[in-house]
């Protein structure tokens, strides 16, 4: 078990560009979310899937976030434009299923920096 | 809706000492309650959890955490930290119902001196 997987680990770039953010869950886990962690905010869920559906986004931002899951083993985040505010470490987290007992598995995260 | 309020941003502490990481819920329908842990530049890891059944749950690394209902509590304790115990301590909890999504504190960066 390799557990969650993101890439890249770091990604710096300029305000306006577009970033993709990329996050390989664990074989087998129905659940997939995205957090965004951030000193002022703490740990914020932006949006998560159930089998590849997306169930709620309300937590993202704005327009300029849009996140696809287009088979069970790979996600992608997308900032276009980014914005320096958009600086943060982005999580990728996937659970086996919607046991209340089933914790989250978290990948190392993408730590973004928009300059 | 459930809420988490983690009452220490940061707590130090010198090794060997004891420690409690505090962590108070908010819900009017049954929780099951989490604790995970963030090592620096690493995502977060569980280190217990308590679903039901005896109220005083052990963890990983020599931790434990205890429920108390009538508080709404889950602190996290150590009898004694190690240097390696730095990192950040996120408390989570779930609702009956629904899919389960957990609610986060804002954690809680335990600080362990020589």
């Amino acid at each position: 078990d390799a557990g969650v997987i993101q890439s890249p680990r770091h990604e710096v770039t300029e305000m306006g560009q577009e970033v993709t953010l990329r996050c390989k869950p664990i074989s087998g886990h129905d659940y997939l979310f995205w957090y965004r962690q951030t000193m002022m905010r703490g740990l914020e869920l932006l949006i998560y899937f159930n089998n590849n559906v997306p169930i709620d986004d309300s937590g993202m931002p704005e327009d300029r976030f849009s996140a696809k899951m287009p088979n069970a083993s790979f996600s992608t985040l997308k900032i276009q434009p980014s914005e320096p505010r958009d600086s943060a470490v982005y999580f990728c987290a996937s659970r086996p299923g919607a046991e209340y007992n089933s914790p989250l598995h978290f990948g190392n995260g993408t730590r973004l920096t928009v300059t | 809706a459930q809420s988490v309020t983690q009452l220490d941003s940061q707590v130090p502490v010198f090794e060997e000492a004891p420690v409690e990481l505090r962590c108070n819920y908010s819900s009017s329908v049954s929780v099951y309650l989490f604790w995970y842990v963030q090592y620096p530049n690493q995502g977060l890891q569980l280190l217990l959890k308590y679903l039901s059944g005896s109220t005083l749950v052990k963890g990983i690394n020599g931790f434990e955490a205890e429920f108390n209902k009538s508080q709404t509590s889950f602190h996290l304790r150590k009898p004694s930290v190690h240097i390696s115990d730095t990192a950040e301590y996120f408390c989570a909890v779930t609702v009956s119902g629904g899919s389960y999504i957990p609610t986060f504190g804002r954690g809680t960066s335990l600080i362990v001196h020589p």
